[in-house]
């Protein structure tokens, strides 16, 4: 019954190893969303997709990137881990493209912790 | 400037008491407005939209003054329940994205 689920749920890696995490949706939605939330709370989107289309891809490093097999799916890679990549990483899903007050519903997030 | 800018708290309040948030942002273009409650540990999940007439859903009022770029949260008879961080987020920019305020955290005690 879950809505929006990632999986892994917590992700413990090394320094310079390459990871993903995985999204999926079952709200029928067009649109899903990468937010990642920092050590101080502060959420901010990274990417966006619609329909399988990238159409938000904010300032992130070339390290991460992320894949839409379909329009139920989206997948976040992360190549060459730094310390700095620590922090939970949510994934997002709502019916339309930044319209009007369409609700996003997230997921439980990825708590990724780089050592 | 942050793009949405929130008091952190926390707020210490006893049950019952009716506590208030304010938030404001920087980008008079911002078109769609709402308040988010992210439970320690948890995803955010929508708390209601704040509508430019003001609306309220039982205990919880919203208010938006687009002049003064200005949004609050109003929480009445807070319960145990309500102890959570409350973010105050705008839709805009060039691709119409979520901009999130970083919170203010709510503990109601007994």
């Amino acid at each position: 019954d879950t809505a929006v689920s990632q999986t892994p749920k917590y992700l413990v890696t090394q320094m310079g190893n390459d990871k993903s995490i995985k999204c999926e949706q079952n709200l029928g939605h067009d649109t899903m969303y990468w937010y990642k939330q920092d050590s101080k709370k502060f959420l901010k989107i990274m990417f966006s997709y619609n329909n399988k289309e990238l159409i938000i891809n904010e300032t992130v490093p070339n390290r991460f990137s992320p894949k839409s097999p379909d329009k139920a799916h989206l997948n976040l890679h992360i190549n060459s881990l730094e310390l700095g990549d620590s922090a939970v990483y949510f994934c997002a899903s709502s019916p339309l493209a930044g319209q009007g007050y369409n609700e996003q519903f997230f997921g439980p997030g990825t708590r990724l912790t780089v050592l | 400037r942050k793009e949405v800018e929130q008091d952190p708290g926390p707020f210490n309040v006893p049950e019952g008491a009716t506590v208030a948030f304010n938030c404001t942002y920087s980008n008079s273009a911002s078109q769609s407005f709402f308040w988010y409650r992210q439970d320690c540990r948890k995803e955010p999940k929508l708390l209601m939209s704040v509508y430019s007439s003001g609306n309220e859903d039982g205990r919880f009022t919203a208010q938006l003054n687009r002049a003064s770029q200005y949004i609050s949260l109003l929480i009445r008879d807070s319960k145990l329940s309500d102890s959570a961080t409350y973010l105050c987020v705008v839709r805009g920019g060039a691709t119409n994205k979520l901009i999130f305020g970083t919170g203010t955290l709510l503990a109601v005690q007994p």
